[in-house]
């Protein structure tokens, strides 16, 4: 399977301020990312799907705004969370699909946690 | 919309057999499984395409009944290992894009 990974794996920040999560693919390149949120205890969340080179695709209720994605190359997506709140704390994971198949593979997630 | 998985948490003994089961009420063109560790990113299982398929490795298999939109994952002679949430995430194109369900958690145990 795919090697994706995220930096940094765990952030703490102040209210207000912003903080960029880096997700790679390592041994392909992938046209599609996929970012999830998980709440503990909790089913993930698509929150958006990214494709390189285009804007990315929020899901219904997702404020684009908030969370900034980029796709910039075939190896690397980010998600930028702009003025967090501590609502925002949570775990962000992003998934690779590629390689010619409909498999998603998971970076190691990020969590974030927002005094 | 949301799969709905059953059943929400199950305790084995090592050596014993589980199903977990996942289904949509949407027309579905692929069924994935999951398995999640406390603090951990979801580790790939299989995946299941549409056409009715079954799949296994080792003592993990599931099934994809199209027509009913359901899917089952089989866990046999469990080991400790196997203790972690299962999630199914379904696609309804081939877009890859997943939803999950609420997951299943299982507890084995000596």
């Amino acid at each position: 399977g795919a090697v994706v990974s995220q930096h940094p794996s765990r952030v703490i920040c102040k209210s207000g301020t912003s903080v960029k999560i880096e997700c790679r693919s390592l041994d392909f390149q992938a046209t599609t990312m996929f970012w999830y949120r998980q709440f503990p205890k909790q089913s993930l969340m698509l929150m958006a799907t990214s494709n390189e080179g285009s804007k990315a695709t929020y899901e219904q209720g997702v404020e684009k705004d908030k969370f900034l994605i980029n796709h910039a190359s075939l190896t690397l997506s980010t998600l930028t969370v702009t003025s967090a709140h501590p609502e925002d704390s949570s775990f962000y994971i992003c998934s690779v699909a590629g390689g010619g198949t409909d498999t998603q593979y998971f970076g190691p997630g990020t969590r974030l946690t927002v005094l | 919309q949301q799969p709905v998985q059953s059943p929400q948490a199950v305790i084995l003994r090592e050596g014993e057999d589980a199903v977990i089961n996942c289904s949509s009420s949407k027309a579905l063109y692929s069924v994935h499984w999951y398995r999640q560790k406390h603090g951990e990113a979801p580790v790939f299982l299989m995946i299941l395409l549409k056409g009715g398929e079954q799949k296994g490795h080792d003592k993990i298999s599931a099934s994809f009944n199209e027509k009913k939109q359901q899917s089952s994952l089989y866990l046999t002679a469990s080991q400790l290992s196997y203790s972690g949430t299962y999630f199914c995430g379904t696609s309804t194109s081939n877009t890859g894009k997943l939803i999950f369900g609420q997951g299943t958690t299982l507890q084995v145990k000596p």
